[in-house]
């Protein structure tokens, strides 16, 4: 069956950084785009970042554009998140979820929770 | 980029009654690239919707969408108890996948 199964979140300072790790298994992983998509506290959900099935596209939402990078590796089956210059506002769930090729996100992990604060 | 707006911000039903939840986009959504999500309290969402009205594997039929360029509508036809959550709708067909602030439903 499908899991996506995020790590990596915690707390972190202002201005610090973290990399947070989506591992998929049980489908082919180098076949799907994947996003992330954060929730902050009682908040709704906000689209971060999506890759391409191959790496070759990257898209961000500006509120993060230029502090954070998405990349996967295809032969380990997993999904990152590099982030940047940490900001109290970046503080959230964040989840990675999979999407066929021009369809929407069909399958989420259960989140990883990122606290920023000093 | 595409802003989407979602009314009403809380809509207040009874188990068995109708619901119908709006999404506007603040310009059109390519090829009906147009999904709906639910999300119940401490879960992950779940794809309800796609392309405006397909829905995904495993909904129930009481879950229908319908729309096209600017305006979308979900309909849920009879709400049952674990329908009370809150709906997201999202468009994907540009380089920035917006979603709506959402729409809480409670039961009355």
């Amino acid at each position: 069956q499908v899991q996506l199964v995020e790590s990596g979140g915690g707390v972190v300072q202002p201005g610090g950084s973290l990399r947070l790790s989506c591992a998929a298994s049980g489908f082919t992983f180098s076949s799907y785009g994947m996003h992330w998509v954060r929730q902050a506290p009682g908040k709704g959900l906000e689209w971060v970042a999506f890759i391409r099935y191959d790496g070759s596209n990257k898209y961000y939402a500006d509120s993060v554009k230029g502090r954070f990078t998405i990349s996967r590796d295809n032969s380990k089956n997993t999904l990152y998140l590099q982030m940047n210059s940490l900001r109290a506002e970046d503080t959230a769930v964040y989840y990675c979820a999979k999407a066929p090729p021009g369809a929407a996100a069909n399958y989420w992990g259960q989140g990883t929770l990122v606290t920023v604060s000093s | 980029e595409i802003v989407l707006t979602q009314s009403p911000g809380t809509l207040s039903l009874s188990p068995g009654e109708r619901a119908t939840l709006s999404c506007r986009a603040s310009q059109s959504v390519s090829s009906s690239y147009l999904a709906w999500y639910q999300q119940k309290p401490g879960q992950a969402p779940r794809l309800l919707i796609y392309g405006a009205s397909s829905r995904a594997t495993g909904i129930p039929d009481r879950f229908s969408g319908s729309g096209s360029g600017t305006d979308f509508t979900l309909t849920i036809s009879r709400l049952e108890p674990e329908d009370f959550a809150v709906y997201y709708c999202q468009q994907y067909g540009s380089s920035s996948f917006t979603f709506g602030p959402g729409t809480k439903v409670d039961i009355k």
